[in-house]
Order: structure tokens, then C-alpha cells, then sequence
């Protein structure tokens, strides 16, 4: 069974880059079927899609973060990879790593739900 | 960016009830991408329904998703112990946004 493992501190001072990490086991994470995506949670806030990398390391970003964010994977270690730079506390959340699909038509491009999620890492910025 | 707005806030039900949850999108969803997760306190999301209708591998048949356009709702028949809690709407182009929840609560 295909799970998900974040892992990376807990704490990040401001203006300094949050890296986080997800292992994927009981499954390859060298396919070209699915992506690889990162979702936030701040406290008592909806659920944010952050960005989204293929095992090729082709990646799509949301417009909400772009420029700060970048995305990596490690096919040899079956990880893959967020960094988000310039951390404010509006930063501080549960982050997840999540599984799915993408469609590609062209210039439309549909990213399809996360159906495998890892369990969530709280991230909280403060000096 | 498309809103999503999922209401009411809070539904209080007993078990054995019905609960019907809503999701109003600021403009239409294309091709019904629109998906339904169900949360509960200190686990991820799992994916419900997605297309709007179409139930994700192991989802029992109490749950159903029905809509287009921008109006989408989740029923699920009838409310067992395992049910309460979180639901998010989320729909999926090429820019992700989720709903704010409905907590189901005893």
C-alpha cells in the first residue's frame, strides 16, 4: 500500500527557507502516471495547494507562491522535495504531501485530486 | 482563482440522519472537476468523490456527490459514527482551490 512520510524541522525563523521532504514507499515514485504535490493547512484555514513535481522534475506552482517556492525530486531515494524561501508567519501550517494525476492538453492542464495523502507536518515560524 | 463557499459552517446531526453539504463555485467549474475529502481532527484529507460524482475506491455507497457548473453538493444517507467530521469541496484545473469546510457534528 502506497504511503507518504513528510519529515523536516518543525520550527523555521523568519525570512530564513522552510525544506521539507516526503518518502514514498509501497509504491514507485518513478512513473510518469502521477505527480507529486504539496498542500498546506494554516490553523483554522482551508487547505492550499503549494506545487506539484513530476518524477522528471517537471513542476507547476500556485500563482500564490510562485517565486518562492521550488520543487525537487530524488527518484534514487524516493523522496521529493519543497523549499519555500523568505518564510513569513502566515507561513506557519500542517504541511502535506500528497499523490495524482495530471491531464495535459496543450496549455490546459488539469491537476486531478490527491487520492494518497502523507499524515501532515506542522511548520510553525517563529524567531 | 476560483472561491469556493461551502455551507452551512457546521451541521449538527445524530447518527442514522442524512446530511446534505453544499459548494458554490465564483464561476463554473469546467468539466465538473470538483472533488469532496472527508478530514478528521489530526489525520489528512481522503478523497471522497471526484467528477463530481464518481466515488474514490473504497468510499461506501452512502456517499454521493451530485452538480455542475457552480453548484455541487455531497449527501451522505445515512450518518454513521465514523462520519463526523471535517468536508472540504476542492476543484481541480490547473490551479487548485479548496472549500473553507462543513464540519458534520454529533
Amino acid at each position: 500500500q502506497l504511503q507518504l512520510q513528510e519529515s523536516g524541522p518543525g520550527l523555521v525563523k523568519p525570512s530564513e527557507t522552510l525544506s521539507l521532504s516526503c518518502t514514498v514507499s509501497g509504491g514507485s515514485i518513478n512513473t510518469s502516471d502521477y505527480y507529486w504535490g504539496w498542500i498546506r493547512q494554516p490553523p483554522g484555514k482551508r487547505l492550499e495547494w503549494i506545487g506539484s513535481v513530476s518524477e522528471s522534475g517537471k513542476n507547476y506552482l500556485s500563482p500564490s507562491v510562485r517565486g518562492r517556492v521550488s520543487t525537487s525530486v530524488d527518484t534514487s531515494k524516493k523522496q521529493f522535495s519543497l523549499k519555500l524561501t523568505s518564510v513569513t508567519a502566515a507561513d506557519t501550517a500542517v504541511y502535506y504531501c500528497a499523490r495524482h494525476r495530471i491531464t495535459i492538453f496543450g496549455v490546459v492542464i488539469i491537476i486531478h485530486p490527491f487520492d494518497h495523502w502523507g499524515q501532515g507536518t506542522l511548520v510553525i515560524v517563529s524567531s | 482563482e476560483i472561491v469556493l463557499t461551502q455551507s452551512p459552517a457546521t451541521l449538527s446531526l445524530s447518527p442514522g440522519e442524512g446530511a446534505t453539504l453544499s459548494c458554490g463555485a465564483s464561476q463554473g467549474v469546467a468539466s465538473n472537476n470538483l472533488a469532496w475529502y472527508q478530514q478528521k481532527p489530526g489525520l489528512a484529507p481522503r478523497l471522497l468523490i471526484y467528477d463530481a460524482s464518481t466515488r474514490a475506491t473504497g468510499i461506501p455507497d452512502r456517499f454521493s456527490g451530485r452538480g455542475s457548473g457552480a453548484e455541487f453538493t455531497l449527501t451522505i444517507s445515512r450518518l454513521e459514527p465514523e462520519d463526523f467530521a471535517v468536508y472540504y469541496c476542492q476543484q481541480y484545473g490547473a490551479s487548485p482551490t479548496f472549500g473553507g469546510g462543513t464540519k458534520v457534528e454529533i
